[in-house]
């Protein structure tokens, strides 16, 4: 299965752009990326998510490299309210009826600075 | 609301005790899944199912068992048979396996005394 690779811990001054980096080298072309977010003792929550195009939405946006082997996601200007773990994770539609199982890595703990 | 519903949100058991989580969605998603997420660690799959009456294992379904009778209801069973049963569970749904976006519980936090 395609896995995915990010920082461990990340950190960003209040008010200031975040790029958070996922590697993905081994994705296929149909996996989807997703990003998804988790605040302490919540359940995560999702984010954004692309195949091939960037894409922008209300909470932030995804860049895909070209050659979809990394892609980052953006947030335009961190509040407090943005420190979490962040999850880059992909999906694929299912391949000859049994579904390709989903695992989250450790993901990338956010620190936002006031 | 739609959306997805774990409880209890805290359990305590005594070692030996088999203990029901329960979770509940009204979104008419046909998947459900239930995560096993440790301190400081990822979420790892447990048990998923793509349709009613069908599941399959995850990663670490040794020691749980899970039932799929009816589409909006997914409940996990840890038994005495998992080893280390402390953690943070959580179950998530989403329209299709994957496909789509994910939905997530609250989480239930199981400790055993």
């Amino acid at each position: 299965d395609a896995k995915t690779t990010q920082p461990n811990s990340m950190e960003s001054n209040e008010e200031e752009p975040v790029h958070l980096p996922c590697n993905h080298s081994t994705i296929s072309g149909t996996d989807y990326i997703h990003w998804y977010r988790q605040l302490p003792s919540q359940g995560p929550e999702y984010v954004i998510h692309g195949l091939t195009s960037n894409v922008n939405n209300r909470m932030a946006s995804l860049a895909i490299a070209e050659d979809r082997k990394s892609s980052t996601l953006i947030l335009h200007r961190a509040t407090l309210r943005d420190a979490a773990v962040y999850y880059c994770i992909l999906r694929s539609p299912l391949s000859s009826g049994s579904a390709r199982q989903l695992t989250f890595g450790s993901g990338t703990q956010l620190t936002v600075l006031p | 609301d739609g959306g997805i519903t774990q409880s209890p949100k805290y359990l305590f058991r005594k070692e030996g005790q088999n203990v029901t989580l329960s979770c509940e969605q009204n979104l008419n998603h046909d998947a459900m899944y239930w995560y096993r997420q440790d301190p400081g660690q990822g979420l790892r799959l447990i048990y998923y199912s793509q349709i009613v009456n069908d599941f399959q294992k995850g990663d670490i379904a040794e020691g749980y068992s899970v039932s799929r009778e009816k589409k909006e209801s997914f409940p996990l069973t840890v038994t005495s048979a998992q080893k280390n049963p402390t953690a943070f569970y959580l179950c998530a749904s989403s329209l299709a396996a994957n496909t789509g976006e994910l939905f997530f519980g609250e989480g239930s936090r199981l400790t055993v005394l």
